[in-house]
């Protein structure tokens, strides 16, 4: 079946260290995009790409970086400069037809 | 930019009640989205609307572009039910979230 995976689904992190959080998706789905949810708020938008090799900064870009070498993996990095990371990040997709595949999320705890 | 707001944040329902999430943005878009978030934190897109009524078993989602608001109905409902529910508009260039609607349906 076509979806997105995000692995892991838990993650800890020292604090000063870079991590990655993966997802790929098997939907052929051009746009991709990476969102973080805290407690009490709205997902909010990171970063965002609508085709290979190209990306853009979202609300919250500060601390992060992504790479889309490929149409279906859009990997982020939450690097030391994040102040606050410990948060659920979901990676989402569209392509041609309507609807927004989300996956099932990462929980990254800096300990 | 778009606000989204959603209301109510939390709701707790008896099982078989008819339940009403409400949800009002501020500029205009090109589709509005309805997402059941579960407690282990998967999204699943529930409906996508540009104008109108749409229906999908126990669940109906309404639209009114003028009014800038759209509601979400679940009808008989039951404690599988309970999860997150979220408003999200899409710009056309971006998406933009509601905070979400918590919702608990005890047996």
């Amino acid at each position: 079946d076509g979806g997105i995976t995000q692995s892991p689904k838990y993650l800890f992190r020292k604090e000063g260290q870079n991590v990655t959080l993966s997802c790929e998706q098997n939907l052929n789905h051009d746009a991709m995009y990476w969102y973080r949810q805290d407690p009490g708020q709205g997902l909010r938008l990171i970063y965002y790409s609508q085709i290979v090799n190209d990306f853009q900064k979202g609300d919250i870009a500060e601390g992060y970086s992504v790479s889309r070498e490929k149409k279906e993996s859009f990997p982020l990095t939450v690097t030391s400069a994040q102040k606050n990371p410990t948060a659920f990040y979901l990676c989402a997709s569209t392509g041609q037809g309507p609807g927004y595949t989300f996956g099932s999320g990462t929980r990254l705890t800096v300990v | 930019k778009n606000e989204v707001e959603q209301s109510p944040q939390n709701l707790t329902a008896q099982e078989g009640e008819f339940i009403t999430i409400n949800c009002s943005y501020s500029v205009g878009i090109s589709a509005l989205h309805w997402l059941q978030q579960h407690p282990g934190g998967g999204i699943v897109s529930l409906f996508m609307l540009s104008s109108g009524k749409k229906k999908h078993g126990r669940l109906i989602a309404t639209i009114n572009i003028q009014e800038k608001h759209s509601s979400l109905h679940i009808t008989a409902s039951h404690p599988r039910d309970s999860a997150v529910y979220i408003c999200a508009t899409d710009t056309g260039n971006q998406f933009y979230f509601g905070t979400g609607t918590s919702l608990t349906v005890i047996p």
